[in-house]
């Protein structure tokens, strides 16, 4: 079965310097969620679309921004990279509630983001 | 206040044995979804089980079961004849119905589990 496909798996990016982290999620999913989680904390959400429009915000730096395109697909975008900001980042994908399992979030495998 | 509480910050077991791994939540909305994920060293989240507020039987999905107790507002994964590949961070998180309908997940601190030969 088709998962939650994130790229780049890995990236090194300089202080200063900007990242596009990409998300493709499950087909006919209708949510994405981005989520944070730095060396050994718990995932902390960040930002999620529904049918391509913002429907929640979390503790999401100025300095980021996300998008969800009419392919469902999403990028979140950080500028003026910080060594704080070096952590696993998640994308995640969720079905319309009226499927059978529309109550589960399914998560990629995360875009590890070092910043040196 | 927190909402997902995990005490155990580690648990040890041994192959074969059965363990728990506790959580505790907090909410006020009656309708809400729980979790359980599993995330080995390598990093991916990958989901194991979950429990929606007004399902009547605890969740099981192969060796992992969901001991729900609403009225004490825990949701404790259970394993079952544990194996080495079980060793892993595992995250309890809960899904409330908010007002927009739409449902972010908030996570608990982690429980790193060791299972031994």
């Amino acid at each position: 079965a088709a998962g939650v496909i994130q790229s780049p798996r890995h990236l090194i990016k300089e202080k200063r310097e900007t990242a596009t982290l990409k998300c493709y999620p499950i087909p006919r999913h209708d949510t994405v969620y981005w989520y944070q989680q730095g060396p050994g904390q718990d995932p902390q959400f960040l930002i999620s679309f529904y049918e391509k429009m913002q429907s929640d915000k979390g503790s999401i730096p100025d300095r980021f921004s996300a998008q969800q395109f009419s392919d469902y697909h999403s990028e979140l975008n950080m500028s003026s990279l910080e060594l704080g900001d070096s952590a696993l980042y998640f994308c995640a994908s969720s079905p319309p509630d009226r499927t059978p399992s529309g109550n589960t979030i399914y998560f990629g495998e995360g875009s590890w983001l070092t910043v040196v | 206040a927190q909402k997902i509480t995990q005490t155990q910050p580690g648990m040890f077991v041994q192959e074969k044995e059965a363990v728990t791994l506790d959580c505790t939540y907090d909410t006020s909305d009656p309708s809400y979804g729980l979790f359980w994920y599993k995330q080995p060293s390598s990093g991916e989240m990958i989901f194991l089980i979950y429990q929606g507020s007004y399902d009547q039987q605890n969740a099981t999905e192969g060796r992992y079961s969901l001991n729900f107790q609403k009225a004490r507002k825990s949701a404790n994964l259970v394993i079952s004849a544990s194996q080495l590949g079980d060793s892993a961070m595992y995250f309890c998180a809960m899904r409330e119905a908010l007002n927009t309908g739409f449902q972010k997940l908030v996570f608990g601190t982690g429980t790193r589990l060791l299972v031994s030969p």
